[in-house]
């Protein structure tokens, strides 16, 4: 079955960086669009970022462009979010996602806290 | 971007009720738009897609439905496991954007 796994959250000073890590199994990653999406706690939903099954094509939420990257290595069927110039607005919990028109299967989410 | 509006933020109801939960696209998206159902401290989960389309596995209570700007989510007969929080999102034009969710509480 389907299986996407967040790991990397934690708390991190503002200005500071942190790596997102998603391990997904069960379906043929590659070919498989991906997008991170956070959700401040008590909060509503907003994408972040999404990256083809290639790596060719990315696009980024105006809130992280610049400050967040995402890629893949589909040799590990792994997704990442490296995020740098944190701010107390990124605080929230950041989910991976198998996204193209929908988005059908979500990991169960890591927490980032950033905090002084 | 595409703004979702989701009318009501919070409603109550009580087991068997029929629930009607709405969204509004600021602008024309065709029939994508998609609803998803987030119980307390679990990922969303995908309950229509295509605006009237059942994901496989989700009970038949659920149903979508509109098309253009205004769209609808149905459950027919609620049920204990249903009270979760509920949002529509547009799929018509990057970013992909939600409503702010509506969460359906115990009456």
């Amino acid at each position: 079955q389907v299986q996407l796994v967040e790991s990397g959250g934690g708390l991190v000073k503002p200005g500071g960086s942190l790596r997102l890590s998603c391990a997904a199994s069960g379906f043929t990653f590659s070919d498989s669009y991906m997008s991170w999406i956070r959700q401040v706690a008590g909060k509503g939903l907003e994408w972040v970022a999404h990256i083809s099954g290639s790596g060719n094509s990315i696009l980024y939420a105006d809130s992280v462009k610049g400050r967040f990257t995402i890629s893949r290595d589909n040799a590990k069927n792994s997704l990442y979010l490296q995020m740098k110039s944190l701010r107390a607005g990124d605080t929230a919990v950041y989910y991976c996602a198998r996204s193209s028109r929908t988005f059908d299967y979500w990991g169960q989410g890591t927490l980032v806290t950033v905090s002084s | 971007d595409i703004q979702m509006t989701q009318s009501r933020s919070s409603l109550s109801a009580s087991v068997g009720d029929r629930v009607t939960i709405t969204c509004r696209a600021s602008q024309s998206i065709s029939s994508y738009l998609n609803w998803y159902q987030q119980q307390p401290g679990r990922a969303p989960k995908l309950l229509i897609y295509g605006a009237s389309s059942l994901q496989d596995g989700v009970p038949s209570r659920f149903s979508g439905s509109g098309s253009g700007t205004d769209f609808t989510l149905t459950i027919s007969s609620l049920q204990p496991e249903d009270f979760a929080t509920y949002y529509c999102q547009q799929s018509y034009s990057l970013p992909q954007t939600f409503g702010q969710g509506t969460k359906v509480e115990i009456k």
